[in-house]
């Protein structure tokens, strides 16, 4: 089974300032799709970002963005210009692109912490 | 479209009941899964339907738990002769073929005394 590892149990950030994630995973497919989703406290989790493997572009949602290093397995999200909404659970998923890519493998999370 | 609704959001029951939950995914989704989320943890496949067919399930899933989903819509998830190491969050999630990114539910928090 693929796995998905984040390093970081907690970060924290100045408020307006840059923050970055790291999460790497281990898999022997070629063609997957990688997402960082957001939990905050007490709420439901939504999708921050996501990335096809195949494409080599970073992705970018505003103010959030990638850095996908496909050879290196690295999946890094980062946040500029923090804001005290971004407070939260972040973890980092994988899912195989194949025909039996049903399911996702989640990391353990990092807590961030903004600090105004 | 209200989003992926779960009942109910709390549950606490004594050691040895029988508890179900449920999961209204997104209309128009055909695909939906089950996770358990333990506190410091990420979300830990349970299983997946697509339609009514359960096409996979964790080998880490008891033979205590068994879900449904019949006519594709809504699916229950039910433990049975619960233990205290089933205290978690119950996620569902729902999504389209051909979408990548799958929708949650709020989860239903066990509490198993």
């Amino acid at each position: 089974a693929q796995t998905v590892t984040q390093s970081q149990p907690e970060m924290s950030v100045q408020e307006a300032e840059t923050v970055t994630l790291s999460c790497t995973y281990d898999t022997s497919e070629s063609d997957y799709y990688l997402f960082w989703y957001k939990q905050p406290p007490s709420r439901q989790m939504i999708l921050v970002i996501r990335q096809e493997a195949y494409k080599q572009q970073n992705a970018t949602e505003n103010r959030f963005s990638v850095n996908f290093q496909k050879a290196a397995k690295s999946f890094s999200l980062k946040i500029s210009d923090s804001q005290l909404g971004d407070a939260a659970m972040y973890f980092c998923a994988y899912r195989s692109a194949g025909s039996t890519g049903n399911q996702f493998y989640f990391g353990t999370g990092t807590s961030l912490t903004v600090i105004p | 479209d209200t989003g992926v609704s779960q009942n109910p959001r709390h549950k606490i029951t004594k050691r040895g009941q029988n508890v179900t939950f449920r999961c209204d995914p997104i209309s128009e989704h055909n695909r939906l899964y089950w996770y358990r989320q333990t506190l410091g943890q990420g979300p830990e496949f349970l299983t997946y339907f697509q339609n009514e067919a359960q096409l996979e399930k964790s080998r880490l899933l008891s033979d205590r738990f068994s879900a449904e989903r019949p006519k594709g819509s809504f699916s229950t998830l039910e433990i049975q002769r619960t233990e205290q190491g089933d205290s978690a969050m119950y996620l569902c999630a729902s999504r389209s073929t051909g979408y990548n990114e799958q929708f949650f539910g709020p989860g239903t928090r066990l509490t198993v005394l």
